[in-house]
């Protein structure tokens, strides 16, 4: 079974930072490997989406990358901004079906003023 | 609409009640996803539908759980007899083709007392 660990489980910085996310999975065998993001009392949105192929995607400020044969990824924030705060997750999917993400218990992210 | 819509956003139920949690999908979106999300966890896969049809259910922590999409669009959640270890934000996404949760609806906190 996937089981997926994130470090750090909270990080406080301030504004301005470069911070790094950490993400683990058991389970190499994976298609793909989904990054989002959950604020407080709200649904999950889709940051990046990294195929089993690629080594890394951006999108604006953010950069992903995958080593799926030591079966970790990394979430660089650049000049991280207050509105960056928030919960982020790591979700490989299960390998017996895109649609089986396993989620991390995420690592929640404040960026002080 | 222009999101997942997910109703109630709070249900509290006594311990044995039966509830029913309905998700609205983007229009169009073939693919529908529940995932049951704890405190202080990830969420996890309960289950899959591709248009009406349930591809996969092997989320489902018990038979007390049940999930129909009858023409293909709205999905109800139903648990019977709830439990106090039911108590989770149930989250439901759908995405427009590819079995992939996409976009995620704001969930449903379930509190069972």
């Amino acid at each position: 079974k996937q089981e997926v660990t994130q470090i750090p489980a909270a990080l406080s910085v301030p504004e301005g930072e470069n911070l790094v996310l950490n993400c683990s999975f058991t389970d190499s065998a994976i298609y793909n490997l989904q990054w989002f993001r959950q604020d407080p009392g709200k649904g999950l949105t889709s940051l990046l989406l990294i195929q089993s192929s690629q080594r890394e995607q951006t999108s604006g400020r953010l950069n992903a990358s995958l080593d799926k044969s030591s079966g970790r990824s990394t979430l660089y924030i650049a000049a991280s901004q207050p509105g960056d705060s928030a919960t982020y997750l790591c979700a490989p999917d299960s390998g017996a079906g895109s649609y089986q993400l396993t989620f991390g218990k995420g690592t929640k992210l404040s960026v002080i003023p | 609409g222009a999101g997942v819509s997910q109703s109630p956003r709070y249900k509290v139920a006594k311990r044995g009640q039966d509830v029913a949690l309905r998700c609205d999908p983007i229009s169009g979106h073939v693919s529908l996803f529940w995932y049951q999300q704890a405190l202080g966890q990830g969420p996890e896969f309960l289950t899959y539908f591709q248009n009406e049809a349930q591809l996969d259910k092997s989320g489902l922590p018990s038979d007390r759980f049940f999930a129909e999409r009858p023409e293909g669009s709205v999905s109800t959640l139903k648990i019977q007899r709830t439990q106090q270890e039911d108590s989770a934000v149930y989250l439901c996404a759908s995405s427009l083709e590819q079995a992939r949760p996409a976009f995620f609806g704001q969930g449903t906190r379930l509190t069972v007392v």
